[in-house]
């Protein structure tokens, strides 16, 4: 089973500043496969980056998608207040399972 | 637009059986696969099984192999999760997602608001 390690667990920032959120895979996973969601408290999760570097409809350009093989990133340029919330990346790689990363809770310094 | 609206959740005793119906609308549910992801409490997601449009296809997570059945209806656009054997550890919210492609990419686009399923005696 393909294994998604992100890291920080938590990260502690303030408004404006930038957050890095890493993703590294146990083995390489197709561009194409690599996904990143944003879930806010009692919500269902939010679609942001698919392909590793495409924004979905709506998404504000200062989500940057990046990466490639095992190491994935998800770059906020400049944090505003409605982006406090938990990040999951997730692959669909060819063969399910297709999981999840365990989180990245990005909260108010 | 699209919606996806999840029904069958409750408190349910171990080793009892519940059934999941997630109603889809807004878009032409034959054409997309569906997953069920799910989040117990105060935990991450966890991705449950998927279906492909046509229902040909259905792949599950270890934890729940041969416990829980994905399946659909076209013609009801409706999407289902049947559980058997609860166990505590699948108390969770369980989400229904659309499953899309755009180019070789895959995602999930939309997701339902999610229905509680609480496995306790």
């Amino acid at each position: 089973e393909l294994v998604l390690t992100q890291s920080p667990g938590t990260l502690s920032l303030s408004p404006g500043e930038r957050a890095t959120l890493s993703c590294r895979a146990s083995q390489s996973v197709f561009i194409s496969h690599l996904v990143w969601y944003q879930q806010k408290p009692g919500q269902p999760p939010r679609l942001l980056i698919y392909g590793a570097s495409n924004r979905a409809t709506g998404i504000p350009d200062r989500f940057i998608g990046g990466g490639s093989g095992t190491d994935f990133t998800l770059t906020i340029t400049r944090l505003e207040p409605e982006d406090f919330a938990v990040y999951y990346c997730q692959q669909h790689d060819n063969s399910p399972p297709w999981t999840f990363g365990q989180g990245t809770r990005v909260e108010v310094k | 637009q699209v919606q996806l609206l999840e029904s069958g959740g409750g408190v349910v005793q171990p080793e009892k059986s519940l059934r999941l119906s997630c109603a889809a609308s807004g878009f032409t549910f034959s054409y997309y696969g569906m997953h069920w992801v799910r989040q117990a409490p105060g935990k991450g997601l966890e991705w449950v099984a998927v279906i492909w449009s046509d229902g040909s296809i259905r792949y599950y997570a270890d934890s729940v192999k041969g416990r829980f059945t994905i399946s659909r209806d076209n013609s009801r656009d409706t999407l289902y999760l049947q559980m058997y054997s609860l166990r505590a550890e699948d108390t969770a919210v369980y989400y229904c997602a659309r499953f899309g492609c755009n180019g070789g990419a895959c995602y999930s686009d939309y997701w339902g608001r999610g229905t509680l399923v609480t496995v306790s005696s």
